[in-house]
């Protein structure tokens, strides 16, 4: 089973462009969500959702959009990149409808630099 | 709001002698507890996790957590490290941001542990 997988693995953008990071789980997860892990911080979740059509926000949302159309992918779009966003990326999913209360499956990271 | 402190950054240990992590958190009613692996270059993986009942709880790869009310700690523990077992350790506690019950995770800023030969 691939589990959780997220693209791209690496990504360099400069200041004000734009992009989408993606993640596609094939567990049949309900639940889905996107954190963030910066050196000295642990992770902060940034979005989340229970389900297609249904997201909401985290810890740190702002600067981040998402949306859920299937079940099987959340991705995560940053519209105009600032370097504070600068980070690594984790998605993960669960098959709790709580989601925290189950365990949370992630993907490998996306690691992202912003200049 | 809740929280996690891991009060340890760092932690070195020699291989086959004992670990305990230390994890501190602050949640107003029964908290749901975990405790997470991170590799190199990798995701998260779950070690362990409380919800209610025995206080003393196991986890894979030999670790197991003990939850106490009393001091809110949730430290996790293993009799004998592996040099394998040199990864980031992360304590949790599940969230709630909607108002509807827990759907995220609070982590902790991470313990770092390194095993000497």
């Amino acid at each position: 089973n691939a589990g959780v997988t997220q693209t791209p693995k690496f990504q360099v953008l400069k200041t004000g462009q734009s992009m989408t990071l993606q993640c596609a789980q094939d567990m049949n997860h309900e639940y889905m969500s996107w954190y963030r892990q910066d050196p000295g911080m642990g992770l902060r979740l940034i979005h989340y959702s229970v389900g297609a059509g249904i997201t909401d926000q985290g810890e740190v949302p702002n600067g981040y959009n998402v949306s859920r159309s299937t079940t099987e992918d959340f991705p995560l779009r940053l519209l105009s990149a600032a370097p504070s966003q600068t980070s690594v990326y984790f998605c993960a999913s669960s098959y709790s409808p709580g989601g925290s209360t189950g365990e949370l499956f992630f993907g490998e990271g996306s690691r992202l630099t912003v200049l | 709001a809740q929280s996690v402190t891991q009060p340890d950054i760092h932690i070195t240990v020699s291989e086959g002698a004992s670990l305990e992590l230390r994890c501190n958190y602050s949640y107003g009613a029964t908290p749901y507890l975990f405790w997470y692996v991170q590799s190199p270059g990798q995701g998260l993986q779950l070690l362990l996790k409380y919800f209610s009942g025995d206080t003393l709880v196991q986890g894979i790869k030999g670790f197991e957590a003990e939850f106490k009310r009393s001091q809110s700690s949730f430290n996790l523990r293993k009799p004998s490290v592996h040099w394998s077992d040199a990864a980031e350790y992360f304590c949790a506690v599940a969230t709630d941001y909607s108002g509807g019950g827990a759907d995220g995770l609070t982590f902790g800023k991470g313990t770092h542990l390194i095993i000497q030969p």
